[in-house]
């Protein structure tokens, strides 16, 4: 079946420092690829997206490119902000069998941004 | 106005208590979705609607039930709730139409129970 491993959080950094968070996917077919952010006390909002291999999302200055001979879309930015502080999910959605029409997410990784 | 919009935001039931979230969407989405939200875990499907004929079992259904009462209601039961169903419950739409699966989320319910 489907799943999604994201590195473990909780990341700490300083304003304008660079950011990853890693994500991996096991999926059959072509899945696309999301990643979600929670702000505190909200629902998830999609930041990007990647609907094929090698394709780059990007969104608010983060970006991640569809890696499929790594199973990978990790998170990027260059500067993190204070207001970039929330949670990160990845998540995959495709049509193959039982996973037609869901998405699988990942645990998400806190990430918390200090001035 | 929020696409999707849920309620209660916050509430706080008694073990054995049968309890009711609601969701709405203007979306205009045929597919509709109930999601539980606990620290660490992610987020784990509990049922999902492909149109409003259609009901089918996520990966944490047990203790729980749905009714699709239309197009752009999604309501989710707790018929007897119980401590460990304390979580964050989210409900999301998606567009058929869209090949790339996303979805869309409310602002979420914080259920507690005592």
């Amino acid at each position: 079946g489907n799943s999604v491993t994201q590195m473990e959080g909780p990341v700490t950094l300083s304003e304008e420092a660079f950011l990853t968070i890693n994500c991996t996917y096991t999926a059959t077919g072509y899945p696309s690829l999301f990643w979600y952010v929670q702000y505190p006390g909200e629902g998830l909002q999609l930041l990007l997206k990647a609907t094929k291999a090698d394709d780059k999302g990007s969104n608010k200055g983060f970006e991640a490119t569809y890696r499929k001979e790594t199973t990978s879309f990790h998170l990027e930015k260059g500067s993190v902000q204070v207001s970039d502080s929330a949670v990160y999910f990845c998540a995959l959605g495709n049509a193959g069998g039982t996973s037609y029409g869901k998405l699988t997410f990942g645990q998400g990784t806190i990430l918390t941004v200090h001035p | 106005d929020a696409d999707v919009t849920q309620t209660p935001r916050n509430r706080i039931t008694k073990t054995g208590k049968r309890i009711m979230l609601e969701c709405s969407q203007t979306k205009g989405h045929d597919r509709m979705y109930w999601y539980r939200q606990d620290p660490g875990l992610g987020l784990r499907l509990i049922y999902y609607s492909f149109d409003v004929k259609d009901i089918n079992k996520g990966e944490i259904s047990d203790g729980y039930s749905v009714s699709r009462q239309a197009q752009a209601k999604f309501s989710l039961s707790l018929e007897s709730a119980i401590p460990n169903q304390t979580a964050l419950y989210f409900c999301a739409t998606s567009d058929p139409g869209q090949r790339s699966y996303e979805q869309y989320f409310g602002p979420g319910t914080r259920l507690t129970v005592t």
